[in-house]
Parts: structure tokens; C-alpha cells; sequence
């Protein structure tokens, strides 16, 4: 069994770029929900991709977007980029719709933006 | 309001005490809860879940959850230097949104 694999691990990036963080699903999961943790804070919930569709969605701005593929990749993607988006961006796995078993995490990507 | 509130800490107690972690939430919808560990530097790992009032244990870790009072709590008996890191507490909520809280730091002093 595979865990949840996360790539690149840290990444510079200069404002008004764009980036794109990848994300693997543990083996039998069907779901990828992606978080955004500050230092000192805990995960901030940025969205969650079930059967390739999102179907949650936390406070964050639409320049934040996603996609999951067929075999429960996922992608996330950030526009114009600004200084507050450099954090730890988390992936999380689980199976069905809700999380109701909790997550298996990724080792996460650390984004500075300056 | 924050949704999901912890008192940041540091907590310390001795190596072999027990080390008592609260959380209350607001969201009256939440149905589950968790408990992740995340150690300095790493990404958080899930210790408990819990979904009905009582307690839940596992290995030398009981979750207590209280619906009335909105409120989990995690107790690690026989702390080891091994369990300081930081707890977060998290609940699921409404639009398959898990909100976490930002985490207490314990400390076990050997």
C-alpha cells in the first residue's frame, strides 16, 4: 500500500507567478482534499475533489483551483500569486465523499513566495 | 467565534503523567472528530477519531467527546518524550469541510 505522495517538496516562487503543487491518493482512496497551513496554524481547508468534481470548498479565492484525474491524482493550482501564500500546502487522502474516517496526509510542500 | 478552539500551550507535564488536550467547537452540525498529531516540521498524522458521546480508547490514548457541550478532549496516559509534538483538534462539518483547530503543543519533560 502506497501513502500519499506529494511533489515538488519546497518550491520559491516570486510574486504575481503561477504554480501548480501535485498529489498522489494512497492506494484505495478516492478523494483528495487539499489544506493550506501558516506557520504556527493549523490546516486551512482549500477544497476537496471526489469522483474528479469539487465538492467543497473553503474561504479562499477563485485564483486558487484544482483537478483530479481518473486515477485520483490531483492537482493544485495558484494564480497571482502574493506573499501570504507561502505556507506548507497539505494533501490529504480518504475514501467517499465525507471524510468520516479522517485523512492519510501527504509530507506537503513548503511554498515561499517573495 | 473561532469553529474549532484549542489553547495553543505549550502544555508540559512529566515523562509517565497524563497529558490532558481540550477542544470545544461551534458548528452544531459536526458529527465527527478527530485527533491528529503533527510533529515539528512534518505533516499531521491521525491518532483518534470519535463519533458518539463518551470515550474511546486506544492504546494508552482516550478520546472523550461531549455533543452537549461541543466539546473533545484527548488524554495520553504514561506520556513519553516521544509524544510531545503538537495535537490538532479537527470536526466535520457541513460540505465536507474539516476544520481544524491551530493545535496545542505538549511537552513531556523527562
Amino acid at each position: 500500500e502506497t501513502g500519499v505522495t506529494q511533489s515538488p517538496t519546497h518550491l520559491i516562487k516570486t510574486r504575481g507567478q503561477q504554480v501548480t503543487l501535485r498529489c498522489s491518493s494512497q492506494s484505495g482512496h478516492n478523494t483528495v482534499s487539499w489544506y493550506q497551513q501558516a506557520l504556527g496554524q493549523g490546516p486551512q481547508f482549500i477544497f476537496q475533489y471526489y469522483r474528479e468534481e469539487e465538492n467543497g470548498r473553503g474561504n479562499f479565492p477563485p485564483r486558487f483551483s484544482g483537478l483530479q484525474f481518473p486515477n485520483y491524482s490531483s492537482e493544485l493550482n495558484v494564480n497571482a500569486l502574493e506573499l501570504d501564500d507561502s505556507a506548507l500546502y497539505l494533501c490529504a487522502s480518504s475514501f467517499g465523499a465525507e471524510p468520516n474516517y479522517g485523512y492519510t496526509f501527504g509530507s506537503g510542500t513548503r511554498l515561499t513566495v517573495v | 467565534q473561532k469553529e474549532v478552539e484549542q489553547n495553543s500551550g505549550p502544555l508540559s507535564v512529566p515523562e509517565g503523567a497524563i497529558a490532558s488536550l481540550n477542544c470545544t467547537y461551534s458548528d452544531r452540525v459536526s458529527q465527527s472528530f478527530f485527533w491528529y498529531r503533527q510533529y515539528s516540521g512534518k505533516s499531521p498524522e491521525l491518532i483518534m477519531s470519535i463519533y458518539s458521546n463518551g470515550d474511546k480508547e486506544d492504546g494508552r490514548f482516550t478520546a472523550q467527546l461531549n455533543k452537549a457541550s461541543q466539546y473533545v478532549s484527548l488524554l495520553i496516559r504514561d506520556s513519553q518524550p516521544s509524544d510531545s509534538a503538537t495535537y490538532l483538534c479537527a470536526a466535520l462539518g457541513g460540505y465536507q469541510k474539516v476544520t481544524f483547530g491551530t493545535g496545542t503543543k505538549l511537552q513531556v519533560i523527562p
